[in-house]
Formats: structure tokens, sequence, C-alpha cells
């Protein structure tokens, strides 16, 4: 079965560093592109990156580029999303996706 | 770039069809065949329904169906049924990112 598993819930403090997982199996891990979204409470989709793990080409959206880091290691077939001094305002839930299937989203917290 | 437009919210009764339209500009819907579409109950993670414009990941039903004219992308939903109530989102690719439109409420009469 494809799939995309993402790491579980997590609850950090303002300024603490984070990484988050998207491992992917059942299909050739280097073929795809995998991107991620944030959904901030209540609100819409936004996409932050996408990462193509056969050469780690890495694009980001303007509104996330030197916010966060998009890489992936290949010999595991898995995806990382990651913030090095993490703000209330990055709450929110966090999916990673390739062009036809998504994760079923890790929900970061952030507060003191 | 700015967000994509949908209407916040859509209607209709069982059985009947119904559909999203998800304009963008020259620069993005128009210039790619890269538009997307996905289905989002509460709760849930989004669940691809088409991509590359029309095309159905597989276990789809066929009354989901995707096309393009101009800046415009379309979602239409045939037969229509009470689980399709949800929250509708598009995209498109434009010039190395992506961009979403800011989601359609369908509700079923």
């Amino acid at each position: 079965e494809v799939q995309l598993v993402q790491s579980g819930a997590e609850v950090k403090k303002p300024g603490e560093s984070l990484k988050i997982s998207c491992k992917g199996s059942g299909y050739s891990f280097t073929s795809y592109w995998i991107g991620w979204v944030r959904q901030m409470p209540g609100k819409g989709l936004e996409w932050m990156g996408i990462i193509y793990p056969g050469d780690s080409d890495t694009r980001y959206s303007p509104s996330f580029q030197g916010q966060v880091t998009i890489s992936a290691d290949k010999s595991i077939s898995t995806a990382y999303l990651q913030w090095s001094s993490l703000k209330a305002s990055d709450t929110a839930m966090y999916y990673c996706a390739r062009q036809d299937l998504w994760g079923q989203g890790t929900l970061v917290t952030v507060s003191s | 770039q700015s967000a994509l437009t949908q209407p916040a919210s859509v209607s209709g009764s069982p059985g009947q069809s119904i559909t999203i339209p998800c304009t963008g500009t020259s620069s993005d819907v128009g210039d790619y065949n890269s538009v997307s579409w996905y289905q989002q109950h509460p709760g849930k993670a989004p669940k691809v329904m088409i991509y590359d414009v029309s095309n159905r990941p597989s276990g789809v039903s066929n009354r989901f169906s995707g096309s393009k004219s101009g800046n415009t992308a379309s979602l239409t939903i045939s037969g229509l049924q009470a689980e399709d109530e949800a929250d509708y989102y598009c995209s498109s690719y434009i010039s190395s990112t992506v961009v979403f439109g800011g989601g359609t409420k369908l509700t079923v009469l």
C-alpha cells in the first residue's frame, strides 16, 4: 500500500527547535516530489515548500523561505520539516503530500 | 503570489450535480496543466480528488471530474451524496511553487 506516515503530535515552547517527519512506503520514494502544507486552526491550506528526494532539490514558498528547512533522507524514505526557533504562530497542523496522496498530518502546538 | 479564487460556499441536493470554479491568472491556472482538487472533511487530512486538471487517483469515485478553460479550473461532482459534504480546495503550480484557493464549503441539502 502506498502511504505517507507522519510523526506524532508535538507540544513545544517558543524558541525551541523541532523536526517532524514524513515516511513514504509502497513506492519509489526518490521518484516523487514531497511537499509540506500548513493549516492553521480553522483556516485554509498554505503551501510551504517541496523537495525531490532523488537529488534533494528543494523549493520554498516566499512566505516560508528562511522560516523552515525542508530535507530528506532517501536511505530511510523520509522527508523532514524543521524549525530552529518556534513561535506561537507556528501552531498548526502540518501535512506532507505527494501529488496524489497526503499524510495524516502532524499537529504542532507552541505555547509557553 | 495571490491565492486562487473559489466561492466560499456552494450547495446542492442529493442526486444533483454541482460545479466549483477556481479562478487564477495566466501565470498559474492558465499557464500550467497542474491544477489539483482536494476534499477535506472536518478533522481529517485533505484527500486528493483530481490532479493535473482532470486525473483521478486510484480509488476516487468517477462522480468527481475536473476541467479547465483559460484561467479557470472547475471541479464537478455528479450524483451528489451526503458524504460529499466537505471543504474543497484547488491548487495550481506557479513558477516552482504552488498556490491554493481559499476553499469552498459544499453543503448537501
